[in-house]
């Protein structure tokens, strides 16, 4: 089975500094990863997928991440922290038809 | 707009009443997605469809809840004799299914609380 486990349910960085949340996954097949943004009270929005075709891979509103097979890692980056970043991000497998998602890390932003 | 849309985006019913919700996907997307989405964690992937055909439905949470895409474009969820357990976030997603990793889009979600 797939799964995804992010490490830290919060994460608190002052505007400006640098965002990493992190990802670690789960899966006996090359995974399928994505992250994905939720601002209070709305649903899921796409920041970026992995489909293998690169390592590092660049999404909306400058983040990042880096898929590390070695470490089974996917986490996510942003070099520089802004207030509207403040929101729960969720790190994704595609298991065959279905996304497994990890439990969330909420980012609060502090000026 | 043509995202995904989902209807009603709260509802508040009472322990033991049916609730039914609706989800709009994007119009050309054949795969249709339902998660729940408890405070504080991820979504948990309920089934999905693609066109009318219901392919996956074991993670239906119990026999109270169903679901039905009956002419391949919008569906409906139901939950039949509500328990307080169920209050919760009900998100649709909805993807193309031509190439693999369907790229899911969310709608808004349905906000349920059962009193």
């Amino acid at each position: 089975a797939q799964s995804v486990t992010q490490l830290g349910s919060h994460v608190s960085v002052s505007e400006g500094a640098l965002v990493l949340l992190r990802c670690n996954y789960s899966s006996s097949v090359p995974p399928y990863l994505f992250w994905y943004v939720q601002y209070p009270n709305q649903g899921l929005q796409l920041l970026l997928k992995y489909t293998s075709a690169a390592t590092l891979v660049k999404g909306i509103n400058g983040f990042e991440a880096e898929f590390k097979k070695s470490e089974t890692s996917f986490h996510l980056t942003k070099p520089s922290a802004h207030m509207s970043d403040a929101a729960e991000y969720f790190c994704a497998v595609d298991a065959g038809n279905m996304l497994t998602f990890g439990g969330g890390t909420r980012l609060m932003v502090k000026p | 707009d043509t995202g995904v849309s989902q209807d009603p985006r709260h509802k508040i019913t009472k322990r033991g009443q049916n609730v039914t919700f609706r989800c709009d996907p994007i119009s050309e997307h054949n795969r249709l997605y339902w998660y729940r989405q408890t405070l504080g964690q991820g979504p948990e992937f309920l089934t999905y469809f693609q066109n009318e055909a219901q392919l996956e439905k074991s993670r239906l949470l119990s026999d109270r809840f169903s679901a039905e895409r009956p002419k391949g474009s919008f569906s409906t969820l139901e939950i039949q004799r509500t328990e307080q357990g169920d209050s919760a976030m009900y998100l649709c997603a909805s993807s193309t299914g031509s190439m693999s990793p369907y790229e899911q889009y969310f709608g808004p979600g349905t906000r349920l609380t059962v009193t």
